[in-house]
């Protein structure tokens, strides 16, 4: 079964400084690996995907996640963190059984910037 | 903001009572997915589907079923309301589509959510 691991249930980050929210997964064949964003009292909104290709995927408001498929790792990165960055992220995993396909969720992390 | 509806936005019901909770979308994607949303789970698919009348149960499905009749339809039935089911839905819809490295690369779109609470 295909799983998704979000290890911390909350970072906090200062204003400027470079922020990390990390992701491992577990999943049969080639993974396919989703960052969301969820403001309060919103749905998810997409940040970015990897499907192939370069390891370094850069996605939208300036996030960029790391693949590395030895440590099966996806780490969701930015270099300079702002407070409008404040949210529930959510890292994700597509895999293929039957006729259909499941994403499946890790279970969040609270990411709170701090001036 | 892709054409996802969910009605109704909130409601609440008593313990024992059917609840159906109906997800709407004019992008004609073939997959759409209903999860629940709790705190310390994130997010749980519930059931899915991959086309019309063509379903499959997630990792939560008990005491919940799900109909397609129509590609834009996807409805998520309670059968008897408990309050264990009080929670956030959430429809999402995904389309897969031949690229660089096959299929599965499209990400879903999610919908507003459904509050649901069961008194």
């Amino acid at each position: 079964a295909q799983s998704v691991a979000q290890p911390e249930d909350q970072v906090n980050v200062a204003e400027g400084n470079p922020l990390t929210v990390k992701c491992t997964y577990s999943v049969s064949g080639n993974p396919y690996l989703f960052w969301y964003v969820q403001y309060p009292n919103r749905g998810l909104q997409f940040l970015l995907k990897y499907i192939t290709g370069d390891n370094l995927v850069k996605g939208s408001y300036g996030f960029e996640a790391e693949f590395n498929k030895s440590q099966t790792s996806f780490h969701l990165k930015k270099p300079s963190a702002l407070v409008s960055d404040s949210a529930l992220y959510f890292c994700a995993v597509r895999g293929f059984t039957g006729g259909g396909n499941k994403l499946t969720f890790g279970t969040g992390t609270q990411l709170k910037v701090e001036l | 903001d892709a054409g996802i509806t969910q009605s109704p936005r909130h409601k609440v019901t008593e313990t024992g009572t059917p609840v159906t909770l109906r997800c709407h979308q004019t992008e004609n994607h073939r997959y759409m997915y209903w999860y629940r949303q709790d705190p310390g789970h994130g997010l749980r698919l519930i059931h899915y589907s991959y086309g019309v009348k063509d379903t499959d149960k997630g990792e939560v499905s008990d005491g919940y079923s799900v109909s397609r009749s129509k590609t834009e339809d996807f409805l998520l039935t309670l059968e008897s309301a408990t309050s264990s089911q009080t929670s956030v839905y959430f429809c999402a819809i995904s389309e897969l589509r031949m690229g660089t490295g096959g299929f599965g690369g499209t990400e879903a779109f999610f919908g507003q959510g459904t509050r649901l609470t069961v008194v």
